[in-house]
């Protein structure tokens, strides 16, 4: 049971390049997350899937879009990279939106805009 | 819009004394509280959660934390720290099934 697995674990982008964040879990959860981790800022939530086929703006969305493609598997995608989001992206899972459930995060991808 | 205020960025302490981490929240309705932690080079794992009950909760690793509606406010303590407990710790508030986070609180624990 490998939970929540992102890749990759580090990336170096140019400014204006483009990338996708892989993020999949195994244990059958209907919703999904992507955070972004900044110095003094905690996780701030970019987007959410309530469940599969659904996908909710976050609190900092812009710059960003994402594709749940099917129930395991939340990607994040950046279409023309900016130094700003230079980050720790955190992905997340947990059984349902709602109610007082656990999300159980992956272990990150540290990604670097030049 | 909710917010979550760690009042501590950061605290020094040594091996054996006491901690607590403040934790304060802006949501006035029914929420649920969680505080997770981030050991170097790890991703968050969960350290304890309220949902109702009991304000008291206990969570691993002997860290228990108290949930005061009246203050909005839900404190981590540990009676006495060590060396391992070295990490980043959020509080973080979910309300409409999303979780809004603190900006963290870095405890670095001296041997």
């Amino acid at each position: 049971n490998a939970g929540v697995t992102q890749t990759p674990k580090f990336q170096v982008l140019k400014t204006g390049q483009s990338m996708t964040l892989q993020c999949a879990q195994d244990m059958n959860h209907n919703s999904m997350y992507w955070y972004r981790q900044d110095p003094g800022m905690g996780l701030r939530l970019i987007y959410y899937s309530a469940s599969e086929g659904t996908t909710d703006k976050g609190e900092v969305p812009n710059g960003y879009n994402v594709s749940r493609l099917n129930k395991r598997e939340f990607s994040l995608r950046l279409e023309s990279a900016a130094p700003s989001q230079t980050s720790v992206y955190f992905c997340a899972s947990s059984e349902r939106l709602a109610g007082g459930l656990e999300q159980f995060f992956g272990p990150g991808t540290r990604l670097t805009v030049l | 819009a909710q917010s979550v205020s760690q009042h501590n960025h950061h605290v020094i302490l040594s091996e054996a004394a006491s901690l607590e981490l403040g934790c304060n929240y802006s949501y006035g309705g029914t929420v649920n509280l969680f505080w997770y932690v981030q050991y170097p080079g790890q991703h968050l794992q969960l350290l304890l959660k309220y949902f109702s009950g009991d304000p008291l909760v206990k969570g691993i690793k002997g860290f228990e934390a108290e949930f005061i509606k009246s203050k909005f406010s839900f404190n981590l303590r540990k009676p006495s720290v060590q060396w391992s407990d070295t990490a980043e710790y959020f509080c973080a508030v979910k309300n409409t099934g999303k979780l809004i986070f603190g900006q963290g609180t870095t405890l670095q624990v001296k041997p």
